[in-house]
């Protein structure tokens, strides 16, 4: 079946400017995770959905990060008035109930780069 | 100290070799512990679980788990080229979310 899927794969922002990341998990999948990855740095967690509900949003560096998933099925992570250091690789992964000991299954990310 | 370390490496093995990749976390209430494969430019995927301290065996790969040392590794044994990928070890914390809290990981070199 169809694995997690990102979009855009690539974008390239102006400072200043905002983008919407997009992520489209395994179908039925209660839990949907959203990472940020540096360059040679392991993911880092962002926000935590479970079905509709954003039930950890620690990770979230700033207020200027967003996320949504308003019918527990796409997300939407929103960068408002992206900075330079806000250039990344962003990871969805989804899991089928969510907990401690499920696998998460990653999509192929979408690398971010504000110029 | 970070959560979850891991030697950046490059670990550099022969082809055919035993690849030994380690990594310590600083949680005592971490349940679950996964090692993840990531090829460049690619997202990571899975390798192994382990939740119980031991040994877990899935053909050319052993993970091992010491929760009273706080200590994670994962063994490949015959070492192949195509194996040359970065290896994140990622711990499911006290969180009953699932949220996964990755080392940054191991560069793994095999040389044919």
């Amino acid at each position: 079946g169809a694995g997690v899927s990102q979009s855009p794969r690539y974008k390239v922002a102006k400072r200043g400017q905002d983008v919407a990341l997009r992520c489209d998990p395994i179908s039925g999948h209660v839990s949907l995770f959203w990472y940020q990855q540096a360059l040679g740095q392991g993911p880092e967690f962002l926000t935590y959905f479970q079905n509709e509900a954003q039930l950890d949003k620690s990770g979230l560096p700033s207020d200027r990060f967003f996320a949504e998933r308003p019918e527990g099925s796409v997300s939407t992570l929103k960068i408002q008035r992206t900075q330079q250091e806000d250039s990344a690789v962003y990871l969805c992964a989804s899991s089928p109930r969510g907990g401690r000991a499920e696998t998460q299954y990653f999509g192929p990310g979408t690398r971010l780069l504000v110029l | 100290q970070k959560e979850v370390e891991q030697n950046s490496g490059p670990l550099s093995v022969p082809e055919g070799a035993i690849a030994s990749l380690n990594c310590t976390y600083s949680d005592r209430g971490s349940q679950s512990f996964f090692w993840y494969r990531q090829y460049s430019g690619k997202s990571p995927e899975l390798i192994m679980f382990i939740y119980s301290n031991g040994d877990k065996e899935d053909g050319r790969f052993t993970a091992q788990l010491n929760k009273a040392s706080q200590y994670v590794s994962l063994l490949i044994r015959d070492s192949q080229p195509s194996d040359s990928a970065t290896y994140l070890c990622a711990v499911s914390g006290s969180s009953n979310t699932g949220k996964l809290i990755f080392g940054q990981g191991t560069t793994l070199q095999v040389k044919p």
